[in-house]
């Protein structure tokens, strides 16, 4: 059974500070890596994509990737309350037809 | 690009009946995806569909079915509501093995 595992939370962070996201999977043959954003209420809104090791920035996102610890992690910087959501990450299993396998998501609350 | 679009956008359904629910991925992409979401609940997969053949398949009950057509449309169906079928239902569509992106969803009543 594939699976990707992340804190449900609510995770609470200061306005202002760093939150840090992680999310574990075990399938080793895993190829991309997806961090989504929910609103509630909302549909999910891509907002970063990782398919090599090590980090890729995007504003004041960043995600961080190791394979050999089947381990990927989005940290936002200067955190805003308009960041508080839901934040869910998916896997790509090649060996599965290609089929996104979804975290739980983890509940971010940014505390003004 | 236009994004994907998803009709209707809510629905009110009572017990035993049938819906069909419809979606319209971003040109270009090939497969779509469908999902079932309650509240508070993460993300449960119901199908995909890839040149309108079925790829992948969640573990629901054959109540829940789905199509896709030659343009890539897509729909899916749910015969004989049951009240825990109401949820928020959502569709993605991608190009293969890339990431998926959402429409805004079918919020699905059943009374």
């Amino acid at each position: 059974q594939k699976e990707v595992e992340q804190n449900s939370g609510p995770l609470s962070v200061p306005e202002g500070a760093i939150a840090s996201l992680n999310c574990t999977y075990s399938d080793r043959v895993s190829q991309s890596f997806f961090w989504y954003r929910q609103y509630s209420g909302k549909s999910p809104e891509l907002i970063m994509s990782i398919y090599s090791n090590g980090d890729k920035e995007d504003g004041r996102f960043t995600a961080q990737l190791n394979k050999a610890s089947q381990y990927v992690s989005l940290l936002i910087r200067d955190s805003q309350p308009s960041d508080s959501a839901t934040y869910l990450c998916a896997v790509n299993v090649e060996d599965s037809n290609y089929q996104l396998i979804w975290g739980a998501g983890t509940k971010l609350i940014i505390k003004p | 690009k236009a994004g994907v679009t998803q009709t209707p956008r809510y629905l009110i359904k009572t017990r035993g009946q049938q819906v069909t629910l419809s979606c319209s991925p971003i040109s270009g992409h090939r497969s779509v995806s469908w999902y079932q979401q309650t509240p508070g609940q993460g993300l449960q997969f119901l199908f995909e569909y890839f040149s309108e053949t079925q790829r992948n398949k969640g573990n629901f009950p054959g109540r829940f079915s789905g199509r896709q057509f030659s343009n890539s449309r897509s729909e899916m169906n749910v015969s004989t509501l049951e009240l825990g079928d109401s949820a928020l239902y959502l569709c993605a569509s991608s190009l293969e093995s890339a990431a998926q992106y959402f429409g805004p969803g079918t919020r699905l009543t059943v009374l």
